[in-house]
């Protein structure tokens, strides 16, 4: 069992849709939780950074931590075409390396 | 803020050549500096953990002769593959995580072909 699971798409959905991505991990000494975009060929592009359980809200994406599910989730309001990419989520303990999960693809159509 | 380039963006060199591959973390001071290899429609795979003035910590299966790690100062880390073959053909990125923060930021990657 991989200690990061995402489902990795590809996920279709029409321009100003709500998107919905989730990553479930096994490790509870997690604590510190992430979600990248990645555009083809480029580097990955932090999105949302939040430690421990809660909500954080940035313009269109909201990021939720549920430590005692080991669930968290990244929302995107009114999605544009140019939200398309590949979403990454990630998260480490403190000091530690980032454990990525595999990546979710995602498609807006205009 | 938290800007890290990476140069070259891209490189094309002959088999048994070796390339150096510069990241910088542009606005801020990074103790620790991560380098990653991706393949096409897979996640990063994390190559090797390097901190300031002390040498890389390598994951399992990577070969330290083949690429060496240097990290010279807060704000630079180098990558270097020896004697590169077709296989070495890769997608590199690194990251840099500020002294301050548990996330890393990621430079643009560099696209090596290896011919």
């Amino acid at each position: 069992q991989k200690e990061v699971e995402q489902d990795p798409g590809p996920l279709s959905v029409p321009e100003g849709a709500i998107v919905s991505l989730n990553c479930t991990y096994s490790n509870s000494a997690f604590q510190y939780f992430m979600w990248y975009r990645q555009y083809s060929r480029k580097g990955p592009e932090l999105l949302m950074y939040t430690y421990s359980s809660g909500n954080k809200e940035d313009g269109r994406f909201t990021a939720q931590v549920d430590k005692s599910s080991k669930y968290i989730s990244l929302f995107i309001r009114d999605s544009q075409p140019s939200d398309s990419a590949t979403y990454l989520c990630a998260m480490s303990n403190q000091g530690g390396k980032l454990i990525f999960g595999q990546g979710t693809e995602l498609s807006v159509k205009p | 803020g938290a800007v890290v380039s990476q140069h070259p963006s891209w490189v094309i060199c002959k088999s048994g050549t070796s390339v150096k591959i510069e990241c910088r973390s542009l606005d801020f001071q990074a103790t620790t500096m991560f380098w990653y290899r991706q393949f096409p429609k897979q996640s990063l795979m994390l190559m090797a953990t390097s901190n300031e003035g002390s040498k890389a910590t390598y994951e399992q299966g990577v070969e330290k002769d083949k690429f060496l790690i240097n990290h010279a100062s807060l704000t630079l880390s180098t990558l270097t593959v020896t004697s590169a073959h077709p296989e070495d053909s890769s997608f590199y990125i690194c990251s840099a995580r500020p002294i301050t923060q548990e996330t890393q930021y990621f430079g643009p990657g560099t696209r090596l072909l290896v011919l």
